[in-house]
């Protein structure tokens, strides 16, 4: 089982903050995940990577960005937080073996934007 | 089309029933991979099972149980004497060939055992 870590927990921010999710993991996994997950409970997927340097938009449309300088390192950042935004945010990680491949994830961050 | 469908959106049973939470899926692939998780209140997704498409044993663990049907493109998920620690959310994905992200999930069913 993975550990994997997203900071902070809960965010309650004002509209126009730049803000910064942060994921973790030590597990040494090569991939790495954010979904957006909305009340109605289905998960987006909005972001992945397969390593350093590789990042690549999901199926969701997101205004978010990330990067992923570090392999255990995989942050998510809004330049401008709207309402819209509001949201649970997780983040998750795999080891990579091929359509076997298990995805381990964090607790979440729940985002509000006033 | 939905590629997991997971029809019941909510489902409420009093303790000690036992529940089941079904999972459809659409594939053409004939090498794929099927996945549960939990979702309790507190947030995060816990990993249940993994099972390939080539293995279609029946899975137990404990109070939980696993019905892997091809046949019916199913993989349903038994919780036998429901607790109210079971009360969460379900997801249900699918993994199979071609698919960059890897994992599709279902829309999730959300269990409620009342004491």
């Amino acid at each position: 089982e993975a550990d994997i870590y997203q900071t902070p927990r809960y965010l309650v921010i004002g509209t126009g903050k730049k803000i910064t999710l942060e994921c973790s993991q030590t597990m040494g996994h090569d991939k790495m995940y954010w979904y957006q997950q909305d009340p109605g409970m289905e998960l987006h997927l909005i972001h992945y990577s397969y390593g350093v340097n590789s990042t690549e938009k999901g199926d969701l449309s997101s205004e978010s960005t990330v990067s992923r300088i570090r392999t255990e390192h995989f942050p998510l950042t809004l330049e401008s937080a709207r309402p819209s935004h509001t949201s649970q945010y997780l983040c998750a990680s795999s080891s990579g073996e091929g359509l076997a491949d298990t995805q381990y994830f964090g607790p979440g961050t729940r985002l509000t934007v006033l | 089309a939905q590629k997991v469908t997971q029809a019941q959106t909510e489902i409420s049973v009093v303790e000690k029933e036992d529940v089941t939470l079904d999972c459809v899926y659409e594939t053409r692939d004939t090498t794929y991979y099927l996945f549960w998780y939990k979702q309790p209140p507190s947030g995060e997704l816990v990993f249940l099972i993994r099972r390939n498409s080539f293995d279609e044993q029946n899975e137990i663990s404990g109070r939980y149980s696993w019905n892997f049907q091809k046949s019916t493109s199913s993989f349903n998920f038994t919780i036998t004497a429901s607790q109210v620690v079971d009360s969460a959310v379900y997801f249900c994905a699918l993994s199979e060939t071609g698919s960059a992200r890897q994992l599709t999930f279902g829309s999730g069913t959300q269990l409620t055992v009342l004491p």
